[in-house]
């Protein structure tokens, strides 16, 4: 069972466009909602995480926006960069439970077109 | 910080045979982890270590994989009677307390 769908598969945005991509989950345990950008031939590295008790994050042009209870979370990207292209993981963890390590959706891939 | 260092960056290796990886996480960093990345998807968990115990485990990891973390420091990851679906990239990521992990490079691992 996949405990967390992520969408679109792929994306391609303008140059200073908003690129956005969404992730929904099933379990009301998880607690803490992070998104990875992964380069070519690099691991994944912490862009912005959020936890359930608030509906937006912002850090810089990159903002989470959650939906408790349509258990769903979403990450926009603003004046998207060519810089910005890479792939995108959305993550789930219960880190108060046992179940703490991350869970990953499939990932997009985001284009910037200059 | 000099972040988390994996050797080796790429490994081919025949069907059968034993490969074993090596991860040295971000010094101070308890908790370590490795996990599995197939081209196109996300990581997938495979084991966690607080420390030098092995705390957790998938499913995934099937009797073939072992892992170890002596003192508490590096870590290896070993593939026994290696199979072609083992071939995938080896992800090792380390952190301490909070939930933030940093995670290496890799080591891209074909199986002929």
């Amino acid at each position: 069972q996949q405990q967390v769908k992520q969408s679109p598969q792929s994306l391609i945005v303008q140059k200073g466009g908003i690129s956005i991509i969404n992730c929904a989950y099933e379990n009301t345990a998880f607690d803490y909602f992070p998104w990875y950008q992964q380069f070519p031939g690099k691991g994944p590295a912490l862009l912005i995480a959020i936890r359930p008790d608030v509906s937006e994050k912002k850090e810089g042009r990159f903002t989470i926006s959650f939906n408790k209870s349509a258990k769903q979370f979403s990450l926009h990207i603003m004046d998207s960069q060519p810089g910005d292209s890479a792939t995108y993981f959305c993550a789930v963890a219960e880190v108060s439970g046992s179940a703490r390590q991350l869970t990953f959706g499939s990932g997009t891939q985001l284009t910037v077109l200059p | 910080d000099t972040g988390v260092s994996q050797d080796p960056r790429h490994k081919i290796t025949k069907r059968g045979q034993n490969v074993t990886f090596r991860c040295d996480p971000i010094s101070e960093h308890n908790r370590l982890y490795w996990y599995r990345q197939t081209l196109g998807q996300g990581p997938e968990f495979l084991t966690y270590f607080q420390n030098e115990a092995q705390l957790e485990k998938s499913r995934l990891l099937s009797d073939r994989f072992s892992a170890e973390r002596p003192k508490g420091s590096f870590s290896t990851l070993e593939i026994q009677r290696t199979e072609q679906g083992d071939s995938a990239m080896y992800l090792c990521a380390s952190s301490f307390v909070g939930e933030k992990l940093f995670f290496g490079s890799g080591t891209q691992l074909s199986v002929l």
